[in-house]
């Protein structure tokens, strides 16, 4: 089945404590990209990567970084969790972008909460 | 710098009631326009893409959506709101020159039985 995981799905952490978000396709997707959601802010997105080792900030990266080594994985790593961070996380990949099939294709989400 | 804007917040209708939700953008070029929901608990889900062509879109479950150029709009549509079509709603934007997706902030609607 075609599709975008991320893991964890739930996490509750202490500021500070680094963390990492794992997200994987199977779609042989070449573009990734997180974002995060908030009430009332609706989906801003954090970094992007138009194919492995190519990644660039999104509207608001500060406080998160990223890596693609390969092309199925993009994990979203907090090096320093602060409370402003909690939110819900989402990742996306699509074939390409700014083309005919650049749909894109979500994950489940994953509910960061930062005490 | 593209921005989306999607006028209502928060729209609450009975069954069998006529939805629209407005959706505009500002970039002059060439875009490609989508909308999606977003079901309570779970992910985002495409309804409807344009990319080119007819410049009315059908989607899935009924939705459709309307690309008027002059205006910079794609609003989405529906001509009997199913108690089921509770979800967020989301337009998104992109260049078609290859930059990142925008979307507007949502709308929440609200469908009672």
């Amino acid at each position: 089945e075609a599709q975008v995981t991320q893991n964890p799905r739930y996490l509750i952490t202490v500021t500070g404590k680094k963390l990492t978000v794992t997200c994987s396709q199977n779609m042989n997707h070449e573009y990734m990209s997180w974002y995060r959601q908030d009430p009332g802010l609706g989906l801003r997105q954090i970094y992007y990567s138009m194919n492995v080792e190519v990644t660039d900030k999104g509207d608001v990266p500060e406080g998160y970084k990223v890596s693609r080594k390969e092309k199925r994985n993009f994990p979203l790593i907090l090096e320093s969790p602060s409370p402003n961070q909690t939110s819900l996380y989402f990742c996306a990949s699509s074939l390409s972008l700014g083309g005919r099939y650049n749909e894109q294709f979500f994950g489940p989400g994953t509910r960061l909460t930062v005490l | 710098a593209q921005s989306v804007s999607q006028h209502n917040h928060h729209v609450i209708l009975s069954e069998a009631a006529s939805l629209e939700l407005g959706c505009n953008y500002s970039y002059g070029g060439t875009v490609n326009l989508f909308w999606y929901v977003q079901y309570p608990g779970q992910h985002l889900q495409l309804l409807l893409k344009y990319f080119s062509g007819d410049p009315l879109v059908k989607g899935i479950k009924g939705f459709e959506a309307e690309f008027i150029k002059s205006k910079f709009s794609f609003n989405l549509r529906k001509p009997s709101v199913q108690w089921s079509d509770t979800a967020e709603y989301f337009c998104a934007v992109n260049a078609k020159a290859g930059t990142a997706l925008i979307f507007g902030k949502g709308t929440t609607l609200s469908v009672s039985s």
